[in-house]
């Protein structure tokens, strides 16, 4: 089993929409959870960061956590073009450096 | 600007040759990460320091060496050895467990 699974794409949806990522991971003592945009031929960019179960919202951004379930998803609202791009989503194990990464998800918005 | 620099931007490898991607950052990070990613696929971790003078290996560390002689700096060797190198090679830092990683822009290394 993967430590870190996301829901397989790509995803499609149309301008204005909301876009709902999902992420999935089999540590229980998980600490940190993060959300990176990766626009093709770029470097990852952390978009999101969040460490309590229940909601965390930034613009257009909502993250969603559930240790209980192991669940962490992104959703992004009013959908822009510019939105188009692979989410990576990462899980920091307790007392770890390191990052354990999905393989991501990628999206399309369509106009 | 505080930030992390990759060098060089593309880089092309012949068959048998070993080459050196820099990494520096002046973010005052104590952690450091190399990851390799193929097209459409995710981030591996190649491999990584919390510390200076002192590295650990990966998960696909064959074929690949590092060095950690100061804070700010860690370079990668991609040798020999690694007998199918091309591909996109990220580099990244951190201020310890429980933090994001700041990522590089990249070098995409071709074997010619």
């Amino acid at each position: 089993q993967k430590e870190v699974e996301q829901n397989s794409g790509p995803l499609s949806v149309p301008e204005g929409a909301i876009a709902s990522l999902n992420c999935t991971y089999s540590d229980r003592v998980s600490q940190s959870f993060f959300w990176y945009r990766q626009y093709s031929g770029k470097s990852p960019e952390l978009i999101m960061s969040i460490y309590s179960n229940g909601d965390k919202e930034d613009g257009r951004f909502t993250a969603q956590l559930n240790k209980a379930s192991q669940y962490v998803s992104l959703l992004i609202r009013d959908s822009q073009p510019s939105d188009s791009a692979t989410y990576l989503c990462a899980v920091n194990m307790y007392n770890d450096y390191k990052l354990s990464f999905g393989a991501g998800t990628t999206v399309t918005v369509r106009a | 600007d505080g930030g992390i620099t990759q060098s060089p931007k593309y880089l092309f490898r012949k068959e048998g040759q070993n080459v050196t991607l820099s990494c520096e950052q002046n973010l005052n990070h104590d952690a450091m990460y190399w990851y390799r990613q193929d097209p459409g696929q995710g981030l591996r971790l190649i491999y990584y320091s919390q510390i200076v003078n002192d590295f650990q290996k990966g998960d696909i560390a064959e074929g690949y060496s590092v060095s950690r002689e100061k804070k700010e700096s860690f370079p990668l060797t991609v040798t020999s050895a690694q007998k199918n190198p091309t591909a996109f090679y990220l580099c990244a830092s951190s201020t310890g467990t429980g933090y994001g990683y700041t990522f590089g822009s990249g070098t995409r290394l071709t074997v010619v």
